[in-house]
């Protein structure tokens, strides 16, 4: 069964900084798929950027970008020019290629802190 | 375009009693998700659909929990009885094809 780990429970960063969230994951499957989502106190679960494994090249959206390491099975994210906006909790997720496995595995989260 | 709706946005119930939570999904979207999540065991999937029909319900704790789909646009969780360890948040997703899971705003179910 796939796995999504996330190894910081919690990062903070001063505003306009820059930071990046760990994430990887453990499969044995070739094509797959891979997701940011954020989780303001709303609860409400909003998604940052989507990764294709088949695709080289690292998604990017706005002040969100990915590193994506295939071989070494990591997938980063890293928010540029933080504003006090992106404060949540992110989970990084990982959706199989299979068909009739859409599921969604989720990582536990890292809490992010945004500092004025 | 209307998001995933869910209904109710908070529920507090005694033990025992039934809860229905009740999900809308994104007009045309093929697939629907259950999840819930705790702060002991995160975001999991309780169950999911693909044109009205279970797909996986592997998710599902127990026999107290149930979940219908009787057409495209509405779905329900049923927990009977509910107990204080179903307390939890609720949300339900859609997606089509392979696209991305869009989630609703979730339910927060207390159970005293």
């Amino acid at each position: 069964a796939q796995t999504v780990t996330q190894s910081q429970p919690e990062m903070s960063v001063q505003e306009a900084e820059t930071v990046t969230l760990s994430c990887t994951y453990d499969t044995s499957e070739s094509d797959y798929y891979l997701f940011w989502y954020k989780q303001p106190p709303s609860r409400q679960m909003i998604l940052v950027i989507r990764q294709e494994a088949y695709k080289q090249q690292n998604a990017t959206e706005n002040r969100f970008s990915v590193n994506f390491q295939k071989a070494a099975k990591s997938f980063s994210l890293k928010i540029s020019d933080s504003q006090l906006g992106d404060a949540a909790m992110y989970f990084c997720a990982y959706r199989s290629f299979i068909q009739g496995a859409q599921k969604l595995v989720f990582g536990q989260g890292t809490r992010l802190t945004i500092n004025p | 375009d209307a998001g995933v709706i869910q209904s109710p946005r908070h529920e507090v119930t005694e033990m025992g009693q039934e809860v229905t939570l009740r999900c809308k999904p994104i007009s045309g979207h093929d697939y629907l998700f259950w999840y819930r999540q705790t702060m002991m065991r995160g975001l999991e999937l309780l169950i999911y659909f693909n044109n009205n029909v279970p797909i996986d319900d592997s998710g599902m704790p127990e026999d107290r929990f149930s979940a219908k789909m009787p057409n495209a646009s509405f779905s329900t969780l049923k927990i009977q009885p509910s107990e204080p360890r179903d307390s939890a948040v609720y949300f339900c997703a859609s997606t089509k094809g392979w696209e991305t899971q869009y989630f609703g705003p979730g339910t927060r179910l207390l159970v005293l």
